[in-house]
């Protein structure tokens, strides 16, 4: 059955420290995948997203993701945070097959200055 | 362009009453539908989703269900409220066809069974 695992549902780095939340699917072949993010009171935003090729994928406001086969994993990284990247992450997969779309549920974000 | 109304925004209900909540999406055509529900540590939990008028897939047996009267239009309901029905309930859509497409939401309905 399709599934997606996000083990951290907290996470608190400082300000200019590295960042890597963690996503782990469930799937009989290469989903769709994705990142989003959701600030407080709002809505989500997509930050990037996955199929095939290049598995290290570029995202906006400065994340990337890196496509694992082997281990299943779509984690999600940036180098250097910052305070307004305090938010909410989920992590998506998407069936190819039936367009079913499921999130993680969600790591949080904190960010110390 | 594409926009998605989801209403109402905030609804108290009593136990046993009926639910209905409304979701349209403008500008695209034959879109896939999605009901979610949020809740903290939870994440957002698929419901129901649609991939065409009539066509209803649920993914958590529960006191709701869903329909897909016209091709833009996601209604979710119920018959009788269960105080377990209270949440965040998010509607969203992605274009149909074959691909990957990013998900846009609705603004949400904060439901509270009392």
């Amino acid at each position: 059955a399709q599934s997606v695992t996000q083990p951290d549902i907290h996470i608190t780095v400082s300000e200019g420290a590295s960042l890597e939340l963690r996503c782990n699917y469930s799937y009989g072949a290469t989903p769709y995948l994705f990142w989003y993010v959701q600030s407080p009171g709002q809505g989500l935003q997509l930050l990037l997203k996955y199929f095939s090729g290049d598995t290290l994928v570029q995202g906006i406001k400065g994340f990337e993701a890196e496509f694992k086969r082997s281990q299943s994993s779509f984690n999600l990284r940036k180098p250097s945070v910052h305070w307004s990247d305090a938010a909410e992450y989920f992590c998506a997969v998407q069936s190819y097959n039936t367009d079913k779309l499921i999130f993680g549920t969600g790591t949080r974000l904190q960010v110390f200055p | 362009s594409q926009t998605i109304h989801q209403w109402p925004a905030t609804l108290v209900q009593p136990v046993g009453s009926p639910l209905s909540l409304e979701c349209t999406v403008e500008g695209t055509s034959n879109p896939n539908l999605y009901w979610y529900r949020q809740a903290a540590g939870r994440g957002l939990q698929l419901l129901f989703y649609s991939v065409g008028i009539g066509q209803i897939s649920s993914e958590v047996p529960q006191n709701l269900s869903a329909s897909r009267p016209q091709d833009r239009q996601f209604i979710l309901s119920s018959k009788k409220l269960l105080l377990s029905d209270s949440g965040f309930y998010l509607c969203a859509w992605t274009q149909g066809g074959t691909g990957y497409f990013e998900a846009f939401f609705g603004q949400g309905t904060r439901l509270t069974v009392v």
